[in-house]
Parts: structure tokens; sequence; C-alpha cells
């Protein structure tokens, strides 16, 4: 049963580039979020795609924006790369998105911006 | 959202019982408590949630008294393989965000 991949797991990007991070859910599950978890803090949630739309966003700018495709998997783009953005980044499914049943998350893309 | 306290960090040696207190005053009444685990360099995982009284899985114990002020994540004859980071959240009904704290880490000690 595959759990939930995300690629790639590392990435050095340049201050002011774009990123592009992939995420394949959970078999099964229809629903992906995004969390950015910076080093020695918990995860914050970026936003939630159900049915190839975004639902519910957490606080960060609009340079932060992702898309889901028919096969709900998902990808999480970043515009104008700041060094703050360093951080692993995590994608978690779930069935419907309330998280009832638990989200599946997977082990995340270590982003350095430098 | 209910704001959730936990102790930073907690030590134990191995096959002692653990028990993480979480208080969360301002819990709604359909909130439910859910908890995490997260190892280094993995995304977090998903160890027990309740709603009232008491919850028992193959990993863990999920103690929730009457008023719902607080919660006591238990795990039994922990090894060292159970150092972590253990995050307590509420969840409330229709919300489709988790909102993590710091959590608390958990040193297993040979």
């Amino acid at each position: 049963d595959a759990g939930v991949t995300q690629s790639p797991t590392h990435l050095i990007k340049t201050r002011g580039q774009q990123v592009t991070l992939r995420c394949s859910p959970k078999s099964g599950h229809d629903t992906v979020s995004w969390y950015q978890q910076a080093l020695g803090q918990g995860p914050q949630f970026i936003f939630q795609y159900y049915e190839e739309e975004e639902r519910q966003r957490g606080n960060f700018p609009d340079r932060f924006s992702g898309h889901q495709f028919p096969n709900y998997s998902s990808e999480l783009n970043v515009n104008a790369l700041l060094l703050g953005d360093s951080a692993l980044y995590l994608c978690a499914s779930s069935l419907g998105g309330t998280g009832y049943y638990g989200y599946t998350f997977g082990s995340g893309t270590r982003l350095t911006v430098v | 959202l209910a704001k959730t306290t936990q102790p930073i960090s907690m030590d134990s040696y191995e096959g002692q019982e653990v028990n993480i207190t979480c208080s969360h005053n301002n819990i709604a009444t359909n909130d439910y408590i859910t908890w995490y685990q997260q190892f280094p360099s993995q995304g977090p995982r998903f160890i027990i949630q309740g709603y009232k009284t008491k919850v028992t899985n193959e990993v863990a114990s999920l103690f929730i008294p009457a008023d719902r002020k607080s919660s006591t994540l238990s795990l039994p004859r922990v090894s060292l393989s159970d150092t972590a980071v253990y995050y307590c959240l509420v969840l409330g009904a229709g919300s489709y965000q988790l909102t993590f704290g710091k959590g608390t880490k958990l040193s297993v000690i040979p």
C-alpha cells in the first residue's frame, strides 16, 4: 500500500527563483494538504486541495500556489523565493479532507534557498 | 481553534510508561483531540484521536476527562524507537487544517 510520495526529496534554489514540488497521495485518498515546517517548529498549514480546487488556505502569501490534478496528485509552486522559504515542505493526504480518519503525511521535500 | 499547551520536552527510561498531558481550555463542543508523532526528517504520523473518556489502540491510549479541557497520551513500555516529537492537536468539526504547536520532544534513554 503506497503511502504519500513527494518529490524531489531535497532541493537547493537561489533567491528570486521559482520552485515546484510534487505529491502523490496515498491510494484511495482524494484530498491533498500542504504544510511548511521550519526547523524546530511544528508544521504550518499552507492550503488544501479537493476536487481540483483550493478549499482552504492558511496564512501564506500569494507567492504560494498549488494545483490538483484529476488523479488527485498535487503540486506546490512557490514564486520569488526568499531565504525564509527554506523549510521542509510536507504533503498530507486524506479522504474527504476533514481529517477525522487521520492524515497521512509524506516524508517531505527539504528546500534550501541560498 | 482551541490553543493547546504541552511540555516542551520529556525524558524517560526504556520500558517505562510515558504520559504526555496536553491542555486545551478553549475546546469547543464539536472539537476532537488528535495526536501525531514525528521522527526527524519524516512527516508526522497519526497516532490516536478521541472525543471523550478513553480510547486505546495498538500504539497508545488517550485519556480525556469529562470537562475535555485536557488530554493525556499514554505510551506503554517505551523503547528507544519511541524517541520523537509528539503533537497534541484539536480538530474542529468541518475544519480542514491541522494546527500544530511545537510539540513535546520525548527522549527515551537506555
